[in-house]
């Protein structure tokens, strides 16, 4: 089941400019974590951020949570062509026990050289 | 060594065959996964090991049946499959493993065996 909802589905920007992606998910949750897949392969892990986080940094990514909202974003600044993939938020679910990932619909990032 | 190695890159099987997808990784990790993925959809979670031992099974149809022979090792055996089964499956690794309650990475994918049923 997908407990993950991205906004924007689609995204397109020219490069330099910053990118935003937004996550809505529905039940409490351990960590959420920002994957990002070039060209329907295989997913990178980009950043995990814990439910008692609320920002994190790593690199030209920013990644904040908003529990009481149920929601994240992603921030890419100073976007390249190079950043063009579809980004997914991917939840852990809280309480004891099962480390798996449910995933969002995803954001379908174009950078425009 | 810090991939998850899958094989075949591309399948391409009859409804009648019997196939099966490997995955393979030696970073140590004690829990391995199965997810599908259709076209334009996200990845949907088949199957974990922990620990070599089959933990979550996603109601996915016996004609999936997944094999850990050891701890670097993960099959998945395709048998009797339908059109509808062509997607992209994702094999994955974590550091971190279920009853840990403390998970601090994300798991490392591998680039995916492409699977056309005919």
């Amino acid at each position: 089941s997908q407990q993950g909802e991205e906004d924007p589905q689609a995204l397109s920007i020219q490069e330099g400019e910053n990118a935003t992606m937004n996550c809505s998910y529905k039940t409490s949750i351990n960590n959420l974590q920002w994957y990002r897949q070039n060209s329907g392969r295989g997913l990178v892990h980009l950043i995990l951020i814990r439910s008692n986080e609320r920002e994190k940094h790593s690199g030209r990514l920013r990644v904040t949570l908003d529990t009481s909202k149920k929601s994240s974003s992603l921030l890419i600044t100073a976007s390249r062509a190079a950043d063009t993939a579809s980004y997914f938020c991917a939840t852990v679910a809280g309480g004891a026990g099962s480390y798996q990932l449910t995933f969002g619909k995803g954001t379908k990032l174009s950078v425009i050289p | 060594d810090t991939e998850v190695t899958q094989t075949p890159k591309h399948l391409v099987m009859g409804m009648t065959n019997k196939k099966s997808l490997k995955c393979e990784q030696h970073m140590g990790h004690r829990a391995m996964y199965w997810y599908k993925q259709k076209a334009k959809k996200p990845p949907e979670l088949m199957f974990v090991y922990s620990y070599e031992k089959l933990s979550i099974n996603e109601s996915v149809p016996s004609r999936f049946s997944p094999e850990c022979p050891n701890s670097s090792l993960l099959n998945l055996h395709l048998h009797a499959l339908q059109p509808e089964d062509s997607a992209l499956y994702l094999c994955a690794s974590s550091q971190d493993s279920s009853g840990q309650g403390r998970f601090r990475y994300g798991y490392t994918f591998g680039s995916g065996t492409r699977l056309t049923v005919v």
